[in-house]
């Protein structure tokens, strides 16, 4: 069965710093999928990027980037220069063909000004 | 926007009743999954219908079930409800063919309070 394990419940940055996001994961399946999504206090999942297992890049959407690195099965999000609106939880998830979407328990990063 | 819409956003029901929410998902994604995300948790999948015909169930009793329709609409129905039931339903809409290959991009949810 796959797992997705997300250890800080809470993280503080200070706005305009940088922030990384820990998730690793544990699947038997050689071709998986891995995701992050935010979800603010509205409760709406927002996707923010995916990794695929056999991509050869770290894959990076505007601020967004995710370090993955596949022998430590780690999929870590990296925020590049809060913002006040970054304030919110966040989901790393991963799926495989035979699998659906199994989700992490979550982050709650708070930006500070 | 994601262009998926629930319904309604609130709901409040007592113990045993029955209830349906309602997903409009994207247009042209035929895939619709639904998932359930109680206080403090995150996200787990209930099921996923493919064109009509559920593909796939998570660890979830008969009593949840649904319903896909032609037109990109789809329903959640929850019968003899428990005080566990209370929780964020959250549906995603994917445009892929069966499975679970595809980005999945949620509606804002439906949160059911059971008393």
């Amino acid at each position: 069965a796959q797992k997705i394990t997300q250890t800080q419940p809470g993280m503080f940055v200070q706005e305009k710093e940088a922030v990384t996001l820990d998730c690793t994961y544990d699947t038997s399946d050689p071709s998986y999928g891995l995701f992050w999504y935010k979800q603010p206090s509205s409760g709406e999942m927002i996707f923010l990027i995916y990794q695929g297992s056999y991509d050869q890049q770290n894959a990076t959407e505007g601020r967004y980037s995710l370090n993955f690195q596949k022998a430590r099965k780690s999929a870590n999000l990296v925020i590049s220069a809060s913002q006040l609106g970054d304030s919110a939880m966040y989901f790393c998830a991963t799926h495989s063909g035979n699998t659906p979407l199994v989700f992490g328990k979550g982050t709650r990063l708070s930006v500070i000004a | 926007e994601t262009g998926v819409t629930q319904s309604p956003t609130h709901l409040i029901k007592t113990r045993g009743q029955q209830v349906t929410l309602r997903c409009s998902s994207q247009s042209g994604h035929n895939t619709v999954s639904w998932y359930q995300q109680a206080l403090g948790q995150g996200p787990q999948f209930i099921f996923q219908y493919y064109r009509e015909e559920e593909n796939g169930r998570g660890n979830f009793p008969p009593r949840f079930s649904g319903l896909q329709f032609p037109n990109y609409s789809s329903e959640l129905n929850v019968n003899a409800l428990e005080l566990d039931d209370s929780a964020l339903y959250l549906c995603a809409s994917s445009p892929g063919t069966s499975g679970y290959t595809d980005t999945q991009y949620f509606g804002p949810g439906t949160r059911l309070t059971v008393l």
